[in-house]
């Protein structure tokens, strides 16, 4: 079974706009993170943000911030004030339980491209 | 600079070959993750060791191995290459420990062009 939606395959933004890149995920565990990551053309892969389970607050980093709706299990990933540079697939993923070694689960990505 | 190394970082050959793709984790990380992708694909998880024993198996084919060393670094070989498995090949680290908060770690890709 699917662990991780992306339901979006491609977005579009106006420059300067905010977008919202979804994710809903699947468990059944009370402890796991959640983490988004950025994959521009050059290939490599760079990890923006994490939310815990157990985390009170939605993350924020920079730019990015996660609306974390832990009953819905969807952790959105909200970019602010887009920036052409910003163009890029993004993944969500998951770790689950609190267990040495637990492995790392990603979405089928959203390719986000960002209009000037 | 992630610190996962991965090696080669391009590498072409004929179908029917069997290549070896090289990975040093970060300092201190205990688990790697190989991961495959295809063009225009999302991450296929392949295996996972955590130091040194198979912890987890995702899609791989039995035509691919892999296994963790003593020293922590990783090796993914590839037999019988097909076409079809041309793609990036991604390995990742993390420190594997109980913290939920700790990321992988990607290295840049081996990029293999099956011919």
């Amino acid at each position: 079974a699917q662990k991780i939606t992306q339901t979006q395959p491609g977005m579009f933004v106006q420059e300067k706009e905010a977008v919202t890149l979804d994710c809903t995920y699947d468990t059944s565990d009370p402890s796991y993170g959640l983490f988004w990551y950025k994959q521009p053309s050059s290939g490599e892969m760079i990890f923006l943000i994490y939310q815990g389970s157990y985390d009170q607050q939605n993350a924020t980093e920079g730019r990015y911030s996660l609306n974390f709706q832990k009953a819905r299990k969807s952790a959105n990933l909200v970019i602010s004030a887009s920036q052409l540079g910003d163009s890029a697939m993004y993944f969500c993923a998951m770790r689950e339980g609190g267990n040495y070694g637990q492995n790392f689960v990603f979405g089928p990505g959203t390719r986000l491209s960002v209009l000037p | 600079d992630s610190g996962v190394t991965q090696t080669p970082k391009h590498l072409i050959t004929a179908t029917g070959q069997r290549v070896t793709l090289r990975c040093s984790p970060r300092s201190g990380d205990l688990s790697v993750y190989w991961y495959q992708q295809s063009l225009d694909q999302g991450l296929q998880f392949l295996i996972q060791y955590y130091n040194g024993e198979e912890r987890a198996k995702g899609n791989i084919l039995e035509r691919f191995s892999a296994q963790q060393f003593p020293d922590l670094h990783s090796e993914l070989n590839l037999s019988s290459l097909e076409l079809g498995d041309s793609a990036l090949y991604f390995c990742a680290s993390s420190v594997g420990d109980s913290r939920m908060n700790t990321e992988a770690f990607f290295g840049q890709g081996t990029r293999l062009t099956v011919v």
